[in-house]
């Protein structure tokens, strides 16, 4: 596709619950990003995949939360015994990335509006 | 990354410019970028200023960046009713070879546009 496609675009859970979300970044990009969107709050970074690079899990807020990514494509963000706090919309972004380091712009998803009841 | 602060909320008639504003405190930050955010849609990045720039124009946008005082401003001219969203202002700070620059975002503006 054109773009950052993520799914579902809505999920309610019962409480204690787990979940899977799916990011299907744009074709070659070698950087993904999860984000946690809060109502009213700015995004949060939780895990950076890059390449075959160990992925940046530094955001991650407890080990309920975990990602995986098979090479550049799909990734899945899994939230185990799901609470009423990780109700957010949970924001993918892709981008290319140089050799040096170097980002380039992050191209995102529509998001999945998680609601934990 | 610092911090990022916005405030939250900014009405403006239609045809009048907006200013949105911004502070950030890492005074590493390497780029400063602006995103807008339509409901229910991702974030798109609408413009970005490296950290050695102090203002960057772009068709109805004017970015200014006071490095001083860390302060990056969105100026909107000509403000449309289809301009009306959520803006979020971002840092990225230099990370070691090989990592990535992470932006760190503010909370966003919600930008009211009346006609």
């Amino acid at each position: 596709g054109a773009g950052v496609s993520q799914s579902p675009s809505n999920k309610v859970t019962e409480k204690g619950k787990d979940v899977e979300l799916r990011c299907d970044p744009i074709s070659g990009h070698t950087a993904l990003y999860w984000y946690r969107q809060r109502l009213g709050q700015g995004l949060e970074f939780l895990i950076y995949f890059q390449g075959n690079s160990a992925p940046d899990k530094s955001g991650l807020p407890s080990d309920r939360f975990s990602a995986e990514r098979t090479g550049e494509s799909v990734s899945t963000l899994t939230i185990q015994r799901t609470q009423q706090e990780d109700s957010a919309v949970y924001l993918c972004a892709s981008s290319l990335e140089g050799s040096s380091g170097v980002t380039y712009e992050q191209y995102f998803g529509p998001g999945t509006r998680l609601t934990v009841t | 990354g610092g911090d990022v602060e916005q405030s939250l909320f900014l009405s403006v008639r239609e045809g009048d410019s907006s200013v949105i504003n911004c502070t950030y405190t890492d005074s590493s930050s390497t780029y400063l970028y602006w995103y807008k955010q339509e409901p229910g849609a991702g974030l798109q990045l609408l413009t970005y200023i490296f950290s050695n720039m102090d203002m960057k124009q772009d068709q109805r946008l004017t970015v200014l960046l006071n490095k001083k005082d860390k302060h990056l401003s969105l100026r909107i001219a000509d403000t449309q009713t289809g301009d009306s969203a959520i803006y979020f202002c971002a840092e990225s700070i230099g990370r070691p070879a090989g990592g990535s620059y992470i932006p760190t975002f503010g909370r966003g503006t919600s930008l009211i546009v009346h006609p």
